[in-house]
């Protein structure tokens, strides 16, 4: 079967910075999304991975390991509105499909 | 460009009644998608579209179906809403010929089935 495993909840003080893990067992791989979701919004794309390292933009940072089916998101200079659902999300075929973690809820305290 | 457009945004319904939830886009995408969204499940793959005339199973089809005549339009049909079928539904398309195209997603459709 598939399987995207990703922490439930995280918190962390605004300034500081936050690493969330997702671990991934698919059929098939051609890349790794991770998305934002605001509460009562739509997820919107926050970056992509499809060879190992790391990718930078801005203050977001995003990290894949394809040997070790592991992935991390690098939230950097914590903010209020960073409070979110963040997404793991693996692209299962050729056509782009994606199989989606269950979230995890990131909450940033003053 | 409005992107994605779902409707209704929200709807309560009787169980046992039919539901379309409209699904179109302007961005000429070729793939659409149909995803449920559920507290601690995440996003589940209802149906989806690689191109115009074909459709495809995804994670959880049953009790639900889907049409793509044309680029632009995705409906999702509820023939005999059930309650388990309530949630949030989202609509979204990309660029299927580029597996690294981001999904552009809708801004959901909340539906409760009593």
């Amino acid at each position: 079967g598939q399987n995207i495993d990703q922490p439930t909840e995280m918190t962390a003080t605004e300034g500081a910075i936050v690493q969330i893990n997702c671990t991934y067992q698919t059929s098939g791989f051609n890349g790794l999304f991770w998305y934002q979701q605001h509460a009562g919004e739509a997820p919107t794309f926050l970056s992509y991975n499809v060879l190992d390292g790391l990718e930078e933009k801005g203050r977001f940072s995003s990290f894949l390991s394809r040997s070790k089916g592991y992935s991390y998101l690098l939230l950097k200079e914590l903010q209020m509105k960073d409070s979110a659902s963040y997404l793991c999300a693996v692209v299962t075929d050729s056509w782009g499909k994606l199989q989606f973690g269950a979230g995890t809820q990131v909450v940033v305290t003053p | 460009i409005a992107g994605i457009t779902q409707a209704p945004t929200s709807q309560i319904l009787a169980a046992g009644r039919r539901m379309t939830l409209r699904c179109t886009q302007d961005m000429r995408h070729n793939a659409m998608y149909w995803y449920r969204q559920d507290l601690g499940l995440g996003l589940r793959l209802i149906h989806y579209s690689n191109t115009a005339g074909t459709t495809g199973k995804g994670e959880v089809p049953d009790g639900y179906s889907v049409s793509r005549a044309n680029t632009d339009d995705f409906p999702l049909t509820l023939a005999s809403a059930v309650p388990s079928q309530t949630s949030v539904y989202f609509c979204a398309s990309s660029d299927s010929l580029d597996t690294a195209g981001e999904l552009f997603f809708g801004e959901g459709s909340r539906l409760t089935v009593l």
